[in-house]
């Protein structure tokens, strides 16, 4: 297993257009979290799915934003409309139902440029 | 709600030097405790983690104490690298690990 990977790893696109991005998990994870993470700032919780259920959307995710787990295994992130505010790197991680002491595994993110 | 705060920077320190990142946490409960790295270019990496109050992680020279009466998490290193160059975030977790909560980093740069 090579970890989390995400794709791509970066994206230009133009306001209003619609971006998706793709990550695969830690095979054996059940859970997969989307965060985003602005210059200078920490990872912001968007959602995470436990095997194919979305079970927590932060109010950061808007009306623009759709994520998916269909099978349990792989997610997609989708962003519709794009501004320019949306303009961050998009980090995805997975982690084992329970394993607190384990912490999450990250991927390398998605930077998103919104011109 | 839960919450971390650590200090800002970014710090500047000459090889060899002594390392402290100040984080402090608000919860609810009885949260877990982590420390993550992001060298440039590259995801977050888990450091260390401390799950219960007077527990100390560590790893990699690095050392942070789960100190519950301060609710404070600080990380310390005796003597840090160039290699040790990177922004340093503290987390903390609380529950069944469903909700990490991050600090806004520090930018660690370490000089020859």
């Amino acid at each position: 297993d090579t970890g989390v990977s995400q794709d791509p790893r970066h994206k230009i696109t133009k306001r209003g257009q619609n971006v998706t991005f793709r990550c695969d998990p830690i095979s054996e994870h059940n859970r997969l979290y989307w965060y985003r993470q602005t210059l200078g700032q920490g990872p912001e919780f968007l959602t995470y799915f436990q095997n194919e259920a979305q079970l927590e959307k932060s109010r950061l995710l808007s009306d623009r934003f759709s994520a998916e787990r269909p099978k349990g295994s792989f997610s997609t992130l989708e962003i519709q409309r794009t501004e320019q505010g949306d303009s961050a790197m998009y980090l995805c991680a997975s982690s084992l139902n329970g394993q607190v002491d384990y912490g999450y595994t990250f991927g390398s993110g998605t930077r998103l440029t919104v011109v | 709600g839960n919450s971390v705060t650590q200090m800002e920077g970014p710090v500047t320190l000459s090889e060899e030097a002594f390392l402290t990142i100040n984080c402090t946490y608000t919860a609810t409960g009885y949260p877990s405790l982590f420390w993550y790295v992001q060298y440039p270019g590259e995801g977050l990496q888990l450091l260390l983690k401390a799950t219960k109050a007077d527990d100390k992680g560590s790893n990699k020279g690095f050392e942070a104490t789960y100190r519950k009466e301060t609710t404070s998490f600080h990380l310390e290193k005796g003597s840090v690298q160039v290699s040790d160059s990177a922004v340093y975030f503290c987390a903390l977790s609380e529950g069944n690990n469903n909700d990490m909560r991050f600090g806004a980093g520090t930018r660690l740069t370490v000089k020859p």
